[in-house]
């Protein structure tokens, strides 16, 4: 099956400091992967689509400069959070969307485990 | 906008009990629907979806039905396992022609199966 990685898993850092944390799609192409925010006991908020080649596309109220987002490669997308702060502590969540072009269209996204970020 | 409700958790069960998670949904559309599971460490893996009104999605056992007369696709499963044990999440896509893209999520219901 396809399988999404994401690195690292877990990270702690120091108020002010950028983090960047990668998503990657290890046994196929994703020119469309996104990036969800988890709080505890909440749903997964969309934050961005991020489109390989292209800038990625933010959602209402979402920091572009805050959390930047690049899709260098079909394989590859990484979120910086940028001078981070208490309130960016999260579970960060990235997933990749495999299109397969057969008989009928499939269109799936594939899930990250996640990364936890926690700043000091 | 979009939105998903479903049932809070937890959820405790023993095994082979009958298992219902409620899901309803606002849609300014014809949204596709979706449950997926989070098995503890794991990331989040579609277990079913249903495209259009009245189409039932099934996997592993579970089972459930797009209703768009009451804007709800509730998960259900005869006999649920220790296996089963993990964090569910109804999920809709703004997408159209059954393409996941763009999905809104619920808040996830904790299941855990006692042997």
């Amino acid at each position: 099956g396809a399988v999404v990685s994401q690195h690292p898993s877990r990270v702690i850092c120091k108020s002010g400091t950028s983090v960047k944390i990668e998503c990657r799609s290890l046994d196929f192409q994703a020119t469309t992967m996104f990036w969800y925010r988890q709080f505890p006991k909440q749903s997964l908020m969309l934050m961005a689509t991020s489109n390989e080649g292209s800038k990625a596309t933010y959602e209402q109220g979402v920091e572009k400069d805050k959390f930047l987002i690049n899709h260098a490669s079909l394989t590859l997308s990484t979120l910086t959070v940028t001078s981070a702060h208490p309130e960016d502590s999260s579970f960060y969540i990235c997933s990749a969307r495999r299109t397969i072009l057969g008989r009928t269209l499939t269109d799936t996204q594939y899930f990250g485990p996640g990364t936890r970020l926690t700043v000091l | 906008g979009n939105s998903v409700t479903q049932m809070e958790g937890p959820v405790t069960l023993s095994e082979e009990a009958f298992l219902t998670i409620n899901c309803t949904y606002t849609a300014t559309g014809y949204p596709s629907l979706f449950w997926y599971v989070q098995y503890p460490g794991e990331g989040l893996q579609l277990l079913l979806k249903a495209t259009k009104a009245d189409d039932k999605g099934s996997n592993k056992g579970f089972e459930a039905t797009y209703r768009k007369e009451t804007t709800s696709f509730h998960l259900e499963k005869g006999s649920v396992q220790v296996s089963d044990s993990a964090v569910y999440f109804c999920a809709l896509s703004e997408g159209s022609g059954g393409s996941n893209y763009k999905l809104t999520f619920g808040k996830g219901t904790l299941l855990t199966v006692n042997p």
